[in-house]
């Protein structure tokens, strides 16, 4: 069965540094992998994903993420933080076969400081 | 520019009663979900539909119940809600093997 792990549960970061995000996944095969952005009250926005091709993806507000297959990771960076940014950020992972459901991890929550 | 609507965003409401929560979607997309969200948490899928007639039961269990008449609409019904039902619920939905579209998500609680 396919899971999903972000190490960390809050991070803090000042208004203008870079932002790293965890996440970890478990899966047979090569997977499809999500972030997501949720701010509060509200549902979840797609940033980027990835299915294939170039391990480095391109999404929205700036954030990238980066597929490491021989690491399990997706990590999602961005070099300069907004204070607009601050939210909860999901990695999802998807299967390549049957079953299109995905596997959420728990969340980060992102703190901006000004 | 969201393309699926959840009503009602907020709703309060007194134990007992029966309630629907609405999710309906323009994009024609086959693969609809709900989620159960408490603030601050993680993402709990209580319930899915592959098309028009199909729903099947998520990972974590709940009192609630889907129907899927139309590939548009995958309406949630609490037939007595209770206050261990206060959570935001999310619904989403999908075509192929493509990332999900969410709502807005309705915030319910019971009183």
């Amino acid at each position: 069965a396919q899971s999903v792990t972000q190490p960390d549960i809050h991070i803090t970061v000042s208004e203008g540094a870079s932002l790293e995000l965890r996440c970890n996944y478990s899966y047979g095969a090569t997977p499809y992998l999500f972030w997501y952005v949720q701010s509060p009250g509200q549902g979840l926005q797609l940033l980027l994903k990835y299915f294939s091709g170039d391990t480095l993806v391109q999404g929205i507000k700036g954030f990238e993420a980066e597929f490491k297959r021989s690491q399990s990771s997706f990590n999602l960076r961005k070099p300069s933080v907004h204070w607009s940014d601050a939210a909860e950020y999901f990695c999802a992972v998807g299967s390549t076969g049957g079953g299109n459901k995905l596997t959420f991890g728990t969340g980060t929550q992102l703190k901006v400081e000004l | 520019e969201a393309d699926i609507y959840q009503t009602p965003r907020y709703l309060v409401i007194g134990t007992g009663k029966k309630i629907t929560l609405e999710c309906s979607q323009t994009m024609g997309h086959d693969k609809m979900y709900w989620y159960q969200q408490d603030p601050g948490m993680e993402l709990h899928l209580i319930h899915y539909s592959y098309g028009v007639n199909s729903t099947e039961k998520g990972d974590l269990s709940s009192e609630s119940t889907v129907s899927r008449i139309r590939t548009e609409h995958f309406p949630l019904t609490l037939e007595s809600a209770r206050p261990s039902h206060t959570s935001q619920y999310l619904c989403a939905s999908q075509q192929g093997n493509y990332g999900y579209t969410f709502g807005s998500g309705t915030r319910l609680t019971v009183v």
